[in-house]
């Protein structure tokens, strides 16, 4: 159990809905991180907060967005979903950057 | 443009013997590495990591070694056993990348036959 939980674990919906996945980090880790997985496929790094502020993008689609709340859990927002859009998502966390990172179970997401 | 290359998705080992995973590199800013392994429906499990100041880092049954002049850096695992058999990624990251976010390879898939 790496401390990282992530919820729900499984999310079916249909094209063009919006839905919001939701990380809890590690207790006192500060940096949350964001990745997508799609069949099999490596890793992909969508978005980081530091502390609440955004700290860094990577691939991340404009119809995406995530913050970082006080509490330091995060929340991934996709919206207008496409079907390409399903994937697994993971939710990463540290205590700051450059430290290694200790990855959540993942939520995936099915858009039919 | 892939910065972190795994070029073998697939591995087979028998049991007993070195399983032996490569991983490249082409962004020479690249300062930190890390290797995860995954199993299905999981998320990635830290493995080793090693700084670009070392060529070797050493745990138990695992090792990573970094040679930073090929950008190149392979994890050895010995004995192999079957409960290794799992996904395993290389990422790399670097020191000023502002979020310090991890870089992945594609991933390769190791069976360990018994």
């Amino acid at each position: 159990d790496s401390g990282v939980t992530q919820t729900p674990k499984h999310l079916i919906t249909a094209t063009g809905q919006r839905v919001t996945l939701r990380c809890s980090p590690r207790s006192g880790d500060l940096s949350v991180y964001w990745y997508q997985q799609s069949l099999d496929q490596g890793l992909q790094f969508l978005i980081q907060y530091y502390n609440g502020e955004e700290r860094a993008k990577g691939n991340i689609l404009e119809r995406f967005s995530a913050q970082q709340f006080p509490d330091l859990h995060s929340e991934l927002n996709l919206s207008s979903l496409e079907l390409g859009d399903s994937a697994l998502y993971f939710c990463a966390s540290s205590l700051d950057p450059g430290k290694r990172q200790y990855f959540g179970p993942g939520t995936r997401l099915t858009v039919t | 443009d892939q910065q972190v290359k795994q070029n073998s998705p697939s591995l087979s080992v028998q049991e007993g013997r070195i399983s032996i995973l490569n991983c490249d590199y082409t962004n020479s800013m690249f300062d930190y590495f890390l290797w995860y392994k995954k199993y299905p429906a999981e998320g990635p499990t830290f493995l080793i990591s090693i700084s670009s100041i070392k060529d070797k880092n050493e745990d138990g049954r695992f090792t990573v070694f970094l040679n930073k002049s090929a950008k190149h850096l392979s994890l050895h695992i010995v004995p192999s056993q079957p409960g290794d058999s799992a996904v395993y990624f290389c990422a790399a990251s670097a020191r000023d990348n502002a979020g310090n976010m991890l870089t992945f390879g594609g991933g390769t898939r190791l069976m360990v036959k018994p």
